[in-house]
């Protein structure tokens, strides 16, 4: 059964700070890997989605990371910005059937 | 840009009642999803949708459990007898293709079942 593990679960850092967050799955059988972001209270955003022949995918200020051999995604918000106060949720659909797993998100908040 | 949209945003009912949650997932999408979230806990998945059926459930889906895509626009879940521990946010999702091709899964803002 696939795992995935988010870490650190939380994490503040002043604007302008580069962000790093970490993703894990431990079963590298994947098919895609998707970043999300989920506002309090609200639905979930698609951020950047890669597939597993990718190593990465850029978004503006996003850029995301694959290495699917080792079991880790890791995405990088390049000089924050209090906006980008969120929790980020990585999820892993597998190869051999259609449901994401889910991390538990790592909650980012920027200082002003 | 086109949004799935989820109705109600909260919903409050006792034990053992019959609730149905509605969906309006994007225009020419064409596979729907379930996914809940407990609070404090990661999303999990639920039931996947296709072409007037269930193309696949996890072990949470029981027979309490129903979905439905009563027109060509809405895309409902029903839970028969409501318990304690379906307290939890409900997100509808879908997307062009299957997840796991290139079409990203995307989700509305979710409704906030709350089980008395």
């Amino acid at each position: 059964k696939q795992e995935v593990t988010q870490i650190p679960a939380a994490l503040s850092v002043p604007e302008g700070e580069n962000l790093v967050l970490n993703c894990s799955f431990t079963d590298s059988a994947i098919y895609n890997l998707q970043w999300f972001r989920q506002d309090p209270g609200k639905g979930l955003t698609s951020l950047l989605l890669i597939q597993s022949s990718q190593r990465e995918q850029t978004s503006g200020r996003l850029n995301a990371s694959l290495d699917k051999s080792s079991g880790r995604s890791t995405l990088y918000i390049a000089a924050s910005q209090p906006g980008d106060s969120a929790t980020y949720l990585c999820a892993v659909r597998p190869s051999n059937d259609y449901k994401l797993s889910f991390g538990a998100g790592t909650t980012v908040t920027v200082r002003a | 840009e086109p949004e799935v949209t989820q109705t109600p945003s909260h919903q409050v009912t006792q034990m053992g009642q019959e609730v149905i949650l509605r969906c309006v997932p994007i225009s020419n999408h064409l596979y729907f999803y379930w996914y809940r979230q407990i609070l404090g806990q990661k999303v999990e998945f639920l039931v996947s949708f296709y072409n007037n059926e269930i193309s696949e459930k996890s072990e949470i889906f029981d027979d309490q459990f129903s979905v439905e895509r009563p027109d060509g626009s809405n895309f409902t879940l029903k839970i028969r007898s409501t318990k304690l521990e379906d307290s939890a946010m409900y997100f509808c999702a879908s997307s062009t293709r299957f997840v796991g091709s290139t079409s990203p899964l995307h989700f509305g803002n979710g409704t906030r079942l709350t089980v008395t």
